[in-house]
């Protein structure tokens, strides 16, 4: 099992808001990494550190993190944006990654 | 631009090990600023983080699989994994990633994926 938990599924109309949540105990102490993966493909980092976008990642996109959860928000979705979402991090012990289950966003 | 490439059989029998090689062009394995990482995904499932390597030689790996992985620097560009005893459910297709050797880690450079069938 993941010592980071994410919602299996989220829907969002297209144009609206949407956040994504990862939560787990070590989210108390490191940031949550989020990345982007469409059927077929390798995954794509889209947030990283406290709220950073790697070059080419819209600025729709954009993290945060409060006490044990740390969120991505999409502002405006778009259609292309339906992917499945992965939050990652350190494990309690901070010396291993995890990942989260993964969130499948639907854009509607 | 870095990049990084999968290769080895796309298909293994049970029990027996499987082994990757990862390799990296446009950058060094010997870059102290990054962790090499191997990741997998069972069809249809999540993210599953296998371990990592320094390019001093220093290895952590997932414990839940811990006695049966292994990641080794093969050469100056590439990093190899192998997994013993596989079963059916080591069927999955086999990333490898480049990690920012920072607190908080992230993959900022994925290979394009392999899949790996463990057959009986």
């Amino acid at each position: 099992s993941s010592e980071l938990t994410q919602d299996p599924a989220v829907s969002v109309a297209l144009g609206q808001t949407v956040r994504i949540t990862c939560q787990g105990d070590s989210l108390r102490n490191y940031y949550a990494s989020w990345y982007q993966q469409k059927p077929g493909q390798a995954p794509v980092l889209v947030i990283y550190g406290k709220n950073n976008r790697p070059s080419g990642i819209p600025d729709r996109f954009s993290g945060s993190s409060s006490g044990n959860t740390a969120s991505l928000t999409i502002t405006g979705a778009q259609a292309e944006d339906e992917a499945d979402y992965y939050c990652n991090s350190r494990d309690s012990s901070g010396n291993h990654v995890v990942f989260g289950g993964g969130t499948k966003l639907t854009v509607l | 631009q870095v990049q990084l490439q999968e290769s080895g059989p796309g298909l293994v029998k049970s029990s027996q090990t499987l082994s990757l090689t990862c390799t990296v062009s446009g950058g060094s394995i010997s870059n102290g600023d990054y962790y090499w990482s191997w990741i997998r995904q069972p069809p249809g499932k999540g993210l599953e983080w296998l371990g990592y390597i320094y390019y001093s030689g220093s290895t952590y790996y997932n414990p839940s699989l811990k006695s049966r992985v292994s990641i080794s620097v093969t050469s100056k560009n590439q990093f190899s994994l192998k997994l013993n005893s596989v079963t059916a459910a080591d069927t999955a297709v086999y990333y490898c990633a480049r990690d920012q050797a920072v607190a908080t880690p992230y993959f900022d450079h994925w290979g394009q994926g392999t899949l790996v069938t463990v057959s009986s």
